[in-house]
């Protein structure tokens, strides 16, 4: 079974200044989707950034970035610029690319993201 | 409506009691799955339901949960006999993807807040 970790119960950071969040996973598939999700205190998870494993180029989204080591399977999440509208709880999340496989998202525990004004 | 809704927002059920929660997907969306969210935790998959087949109920924690989607579209989750241990937030989320559900985002509702006393 897929597992997926979050070492970083808590992390903080200046407005405006960049910060990682770390994310490993485990796995035996070589095709599959990675994710990272935020979530807010509204509680409705919001998709921030995804990685198809068979890409090796690194997925951008705006100030939203991801280093995705998949030999390591490791996919952090880089904030640039960091605002405060960023705070929130940030997921990563692993799913199957499994023709009728099982669809289901596997998340990590989660870190909680401060931004200090 | 245009995103998934999720009703009641918040539930305090005692214990021993049955309770249903709504899930109302985004019209049109073929995949609908529910997670249950633990307080501090990341969510945990409980079941998959492509247009009214249940094709995976495997993350059900007892016989006590039970969720349908007989028409294909509005899905309810139904948890007999509520225990203090089903405290959580059930999150539900639907795709337009089938099968390859994986190449298809997933939109996730606000969640009930489910508190058994």
């Amino acid at each position: 079974a897929q597992t997926v970790t979050q070492s970083q119960p808590e992390m903080s950071v200046q407005e405006a200044e960049t910060v990682t969040l770390s994310c490993t996973y485990d796995t035996s598939e070589s095709d599959y989707y990675l994710f990272w999700y935020k979530q807010p205190p509204s509680r409705q998870m919001i998709l921030v950034i995804r990685q198809e494993a068979y890409k090796q180029q690194n997925a951008t989204e705006n100030r939203f970035s991801v280093n995705f080591q998949k030999a390591a399977k490791s996919f952090s999440l880089k904030i640039s610029d960091s605002q405060l509208g960023d705070a929130a709880m940030y997921f990563c999340a692993y799913r199957t690319e499994k023709l009728r496989g099982a669809q289901k998202l596997v998340f990590g525990q989660g870190t909680r993201l401060t931004i200090n004004p | 409506g245009a995103g998934v809704s999720q009703s009641p927002r918040y539930k305090v059920a005692k214990r021993g009691q049955d309770v249903a929660l709504r899930c109302d997907p985004i019209s049109g969306h073929v995949s609908l799955f529910w997670y249950q969210q633990a307080l501090g935790q990341g969510p945990e998959f409980l079941t998959y339901f492509q247009n009214e087949a249940q094709l995976d109920k495997s993350g059900l924690p007892s016989d006590r949960f039970f969720a349908e989607r007989p028409e294909g579209s509005v899905s309810t989750l139904k948890i007999q006999r509520t225990q203090q241990e089903d405290s959580a937030v059930y999150l539900c989320a639907s795709s337009a993807g089938g099968d390859r559900a994986g190449r298809s985002p997933l939109h996730f509702g606000n969640g009930t807040r489910l508190t058994v006393t």
